[in-house]
């Protein structure tokens, strides 16, 4: 079955930029339908979603992070990355890549993700 | 922004039954989603589209829709069900939002 894993700095100093890689085991990138997707949770708190790149490119951010946010793949890897650019303190928390699936009701395209990869810590601190 | 509201939290002895709620304006158009997350661990997917089980999940655990509100319900809960629990679902602003969770605790 398809697996997900992080990987990155653990540790980012404030203004720079947080770089995270999720490598994608036991199927294709390529393969389509997927929504291949970054998520957050700030520590002891909820899920916030980042978001995401479909299998043909495109991508699509949170509003509240589209001004810092880069997703991008490497099929030639089955990898793929987050960027957020400008970090503070408060960019503080777990990060997790998952693959989403959608569905299009009345115009909405409405995400769920299984499975998760297991997570990652990313602190902001000089 | 779009909100989906649960309770914080939710208690039930073992062997009850749990139900857990999330209210959200556009639900009575969008599907929900529900995930299990134990301490440390991944989320994980219990419920999708209100109420479809994905493989591998016990089925004590159900999803329902009612109007702005859809329910978790874990019929004969465990030891092993006490987790956080979050729905998710979207409207016209974005393709996936949380609700704040709801801790399960089983007494």
């Amino acid at each position: 079955q398809v697996q997900l894993q992080e990987s990155g700095p653990g540790l980012v100093k404030p203004s720079q930029t947080l770089s995270l890689t999720c490598t994608v085991s036991g199927g294709s990138i390529s393969s389509g339908g997927y929504y291949w997707s970054w998520i957050r949770q700030h520590p002891g708190k909820g899920l916030e979603w980042i978001g995401y790149i479909y299998y043909s490119g495109s991508t699509y951010y949170n509003p509240s992070l589209k001004s810092r946010v880069t997703i991008s793949v490497d099929t030639s890897k089955n990898q793929f990355s987050l960027k957020l650019s400008s970090v503070t303190a408060a960019d503080t928390a777990v990060y997790y890549c998952a693959r989403g699936k959608g569905i299009t009701i009345f115009g909405v395209v409405t995400n769920w993700f299984d499975p998760w990869g297991q997570g990652t810590l990313v602190t902001v601190s000089s | 922004s779009y909100e989906l509201t649960q309770p914080p939290s939710v208690s039930v002895s073992p062997g009850q039954t749990a139900r857990i709620t999330c209210s959200g304006d556009a639900l009575p158009k969008q599907y929900a989603y529900w995930y299990q997350q134990k301490p440390g661990q991944a989320p994980v997917l219990v419920i999708y589209k209100d109420s479809e089980r994905p493989s591998g999940i016990p089925e004590r655990f159900s999803g329902s829709s009612s109007g702005t509100t859809v329910t978790l319900t874990i019929s004969g809960v465990q030891a092993e069900d006490e987790a956080d629990y979050y729905c998710q679902s979207a409207d016209s602003s974005g393709p996936s939002v949380f609700g704040g969770g709801t801790k399960l605790t089983v007494l």
